[in-house]
């Protein structure tokens, strides 16, 4: 089955860092571009960053600039986002997308949650 | 950055029932936008793109209309697992690849 499946939320105080990990299985995660996404309480869906196939190019959205870090880990299948300096907007279901023309997403996982907060 | 803005917020409609949501963008994004759907606890799964494109083993009951700035998705008749959020989502500035605040359709 093709399926994303991601890890590593949990509940962490500004300023704190976490490791988001997204596994891939069904197909093979170094033939495509992979996205971040969030899903934002009351505020909709927010592209984070994307990665290209061999993890040498990455771009980011403005606000998590300096902060995130996107990689990849192709032998393992595995997409992966460093969240630190976290902030109390950074509170969101984060989803990992395939990502195959940068353009639209066709593959989604369920997402894991980051609850910022003191 | 384009701003999408999708309406209604939420929508009630009764199975068998069409459904039509729009997104509206700040500027013009061509042809370049896709639809989401998002059912409660499970992955986002891609409808449309290109405005009109049907996604692979997506039902006929769906279809999607538009360009430049005004679109439109089409339930043509609401089945009990079409109730949902959708989304739409511009590439035309792929730098820059924003999304809709969303609509819920709800019975």
């Amino acid at each position: 089955e093709v399926e994303l499946v991601e890890s590593g939320g949990g509940v962490v105080r500004p300023g704190g860092s976490l490791r988001l990990s997204c596994a891939a299985s069904g197909f093979t995660l170094g033939d495509y571009y992979m996205s971040w996404v969030r899903r934002v309480p009351g505020k909709g869906l927010e592209w984070v960053s994307n990665i290209n196939w061999s993890g040498d190019k990455t771009t980011y959205v403005d606000s998590v600039k300096g902060r995130f870090t996107i990689s990849r880990d192709n032998a393992k299948n595995t997409l992966y986002l460093q969240l630190n300096s976290l902030r109390a907007e950074d509170t969101a279901l984060y989803l990992c997308a395939r990502d195959p023309r940068q353009w639209y997403f066709d593959l989604w996982g369920r997402g894991t949650l980051v609850t910022v907060s003191s | 950055e384009i701003v999408m803005t999708q309406s209604p917020v939420s929508l009630s409609v009764s199975p068998g029932e069409r459904a039509t949501l729009s997104c509206r963008a700040s500027q013009t994004v061509n042809s370049n936008l896709a639809w989401y759907q998002q059912r409660p606890g499970q992955a986002p799964r891609l409808l449309i793109y290109d405005a009109s494109t049907t996604a692979t083993g997506i039902p006929a009951r769906f279809s999607g209309s538009g360009s430049g700035t005004e679109f439109n998705l089409t339930i043509s008749s609401l089945q009990s697992e079409d109730f949902a959020i959708y989304y739409c989502q511009q590439y035309n500035d792929w730098l820059r690849r924003t999304f809709g605040q969303g609509t819920k359709v709800e019975i």
